[in-house]
């Protein structure tokens, strides 16, 4: 099982340059999110979906875009990158919201430069 | 909103000795509670997932309680190995969101 892959691994970005980090789960989860994790700031949320069609806002939206047009794929846009937004950014799924436990992506390490 | 707060931030141990991390939460109305390994500049690793129903879990030499009434659970290490050294966060499942605390930074020492 593959379980949850995030492309890149790394990336580097000027100021004002778009991009779109990929994430793909293949356990058929409902819920996936989008976090970013800052030095001293623990996980941030940013999006979440709980189904295809589905999106909703975390704690920190701002700058970024999602979508989910499948069960598999939640990817994450940034329109216009900012030195503020270098960060990890880990995507997470779940079967769905109850008692079932929480699978994290290996993350992509991003700076804006 | 869920607020979790991990105690303490950072803790060091000699290697062999058993040691608990805290982990507190605001509100006793979640689905789950799951702790979380991490290294430094890796991804989380799940160690173990208590349900809302139960007490505690058990994976060789780690034990997690959850004691919703008292919105507090504990992770127990026993026979503590300089490989245990990580970061270690709780997550908890309430309404659509999971709440994570900050995280204990555990240093084994040989």
């Amino acid at each position: 099982n593959a379980g949850v892959t995030q492309t890149p691994k790394f990336q580097v970005l000027k100021t004002g340059q778009s991009m779109t980090l990929q994430c793909a789960q293949d356990m058929n989860h409902e819920y996936m999110s989008w976090y970013r994790q800052d030095p001293g700031m623990g996980l941030r949320l940013i999006h979440y979906s709980v189904g295809a069609g589905i999106t909703d806002q975390g704690e920190v939206p701002n700058g970024y875009n999602v979508s989910r047009s499948t069960t598999e794929d939640f990817p994450l846009r940034l329109l216009s990158a900012a030195p503020s937004q270098t960060s990890v950014y880990f995507c997470a799924s779940t079967q769905s919201l109850g008692p079932y436990g929480y699978t994290f992506g290996s993350g992509t390490r991003l700076t804006v430069v | 909103k869920q607020e979790v707060t991990q105690i303490p931030a950072a803790l060091s141990v000699p290697e062999g000795e058993n040691l608990v991390l805290n982990c507190s939460f605001t509100d006793s109305a979640i689905y789950n509670l799951q702790w979380f390994r991490q290294d430094p500049g890796k991804g989380l690793t799940s160690l173990l997932l208590i349900q809302s129903s139960q007490r505690e879990q058990t994976s060789g030499r780690l034990n997690a309680s959850l004691d919703k009434s008292s919105g507090r659970s504990t992770l127990y290490i026993a026979a503590s190995q300089p490989g245990d050294s990580a970061t270690y966060l709780c997550a908890i499942l309430t309404g659509n969101q999971f709440y994570f605390g900050t995280g204990t930074s555990l240093t084994v020492i040989p």
